[in-house]
């Protein structure tokens, strides 16, 4: 069974840092791309960073670009957010999700909650 | 960026009746287009990908229409578990985008 698993959301003040992590199980991980998609309370969906296979290739969002990095460790089956200077509007829940081979998301995490406060 | 926009914002409906949602593209995203389905407090669920197919293990009574700008989710008899928030999302262009959602409760 395919189970991903977010861990590290929290409350930070504005302008700090967190990092996320995801554990995959049920699947060859190394297989897949990976991306981080976000929900803030009340809100749509949002395409957050993506990261090939291998690891390779990195994409982010424009909100993102340069105050996060996506990356993954195969070996642990685990992928990662690294997020830096943070606002108020980076306040979502985050959900990692296995970009299947059909070009959509196919498996997702329940998500992990970044509060972003002083 | 390719807005998505999504009608009704809700749908009231009573348990066996048809709920037909639409999602409709600001440029065309060809067949590029998905329908997701999230319950309160859980992750998404890949419902129907390329506009029309089914992924694996979902019911006969979703089923998904259309092409170019306009998109259409039909439940054809709703289930008690099919009340639910829906959202639909383009991968032609990036970045990825989503619509507002339509939720779908009981009336």
């Amino acid at each position: 069974e395919v189970q991903l698993v977010e861990s590290g959301g929290g409350l930070v003040q504005p302008g700090g840092s967190l990092r996320l992590s995801c554990a995959a199980s049920g699947f060859t991980f190394s297989s897949y791309a990976m991306h981080w998609v976000r929900q803030a309370p009340g809100k749509e969906l949002e395409y957050v960073s993506a990261i090939s296979s291998n690891g390779d290739s990195t994409y982010y969002a424009n909100s993102v670009k340069g105050r996060f990095t996506i990356s993954r460790d195969n070996s642990k089956n685990t992928l990662y957010l690294q997020m830096g200077s943070l606002r108020a509007e980076d306040m979502a829940v985050y959900h990692c999700a296995r970009w299947g081979s059909g070009g959509y998301y196919d498996y997702w995490g329940q998500g992990t909650l970044v509060t972003v406060s002083s | 960026e390719i807005v998505l926009t999504q009608s009704p914002a809700t749908l009231s409906l009573s348990p066996g009746e048809r709920a037909t949602l639409s999602c409709r593209a600001s440029q065309s995203v060809s067949s590029y287009l998905a329908w997701y389905q999230q319950k309160p407090g859980q992750a998404p669920r890949l419902l129907i990908y390329d506009a029309s197919n089914r992924a694996t293990g979902i019911p006969a009574r979703f089923s998904g229409s259309g092409s170019g700008t306009d998109f259409t989710l039909t439940i054809s008899s709703l289930e008690p578990e099919d009340f639910a928030v829906y959202y639909c999302q383009q991968r032609s262009n990036w970045p990825l985008t989503f619509g507002p959602g339509t939720k779908v409760d009981i009336e």
